[in-house]
């Protein structure tokens, strides 16, 4: 399968523990996204890279968030110190760079939940 | 904070009937796009129109943009079970990269 891939699909987690997931976005893809996304709710910007910088952060980032992408392949979130209100879906995408933004593939998402 | 809002927020079908979701949103945009997401699953990718484009179609969907309005409609023609889901627009404003969604329409097929 050469989709976006998640991992893990499913965390729980005590409330000021750290928490990393992980994405894996479609080989050819050089800009990589990640969103969180609460019930009820559409997708919520968090952060973009292209290749292995990072390109912009939204506010929704706090400073316990942290996201990477080493060698510009897979990346991945980190939240230290987790609160309940960080319990949500976190979605990571990948893309073509292009000069306008192009379709967006999304991986499965990861569900937190912080108890 | 979401770009725009989806109407209606739910919408409940019998199949075989065509099911119509309407989307706005408030800044200019180079493109829109539109998603499915199953329950507790994540997006797929539906159809992306261009801000200058009018209509589009794919398959037995059917997208409208019309960038005066700044609103886009996306219409399932001949509705089935499997459309069961929620969607989601997405616009991405001039100069930018990131997706900013609406809080998606969920739709209900009834057999």
């Amino acid at each position: 399968d050469t989709g976006v891939s998640q991992d893990p699909r499913h965390k729980i987690t005590k409330r000021g523990q750290n928490v990393t997931f992980r994405c894996d976005p479609i080989s050819e893809h050089n800009r990589l996204y990640w969103y969180r996304q609460t019930l009820g709710q559409g997708p919520e910007f968090l952060t973009y890279f292209q290749n292995e910088a990072q390109l912009e952060k939204s506010r929704l980032l706090s400073d316990r968030f942290s996201a990477e992408r080493p060698k510009g392949s897979f990346s991945t979130l980190e939240i230290q110190r987790t609160e309940q209100g960080d319990s949500a879906m976190y979605l990571c995408a990948s893309s073509r760079a292009s000069g306008s933004s192009s379709e967006q593939y999304f991986g499965p998402g990861t569900r937190l939940t912080v108890t | 904070s979401q770009q725009g809002e989806e109407d209606p927020q739910a919408l409940s079908i019998q199949e075989g009937e065509n099911a119509t979701m309407n989307c706005s949103y408030k800044t200019s945009i180079n493109n829109l796009q539109w998603y499915r997401q199953n329950s507790g699953r994540g997006l797929v990718h539906l159809i992306l129109i261009r801000s200058n484009e009018r209509e589009k179609h794919s398959g037995r969907l059917r997208v409208t943009l019309d960038t005066s309005k700044k609103s886009s409609s996306l219409l399932i023609t001949a509705s089935r079970a499997a459309d069961t889901a929620s969607y989601f627009c997405a616009t991405d404003a001039s100069g930018a990269q990131k997706l900013v969604f609406g809080q998606g329409t969920r739709l209900t097929i009834n057999p």
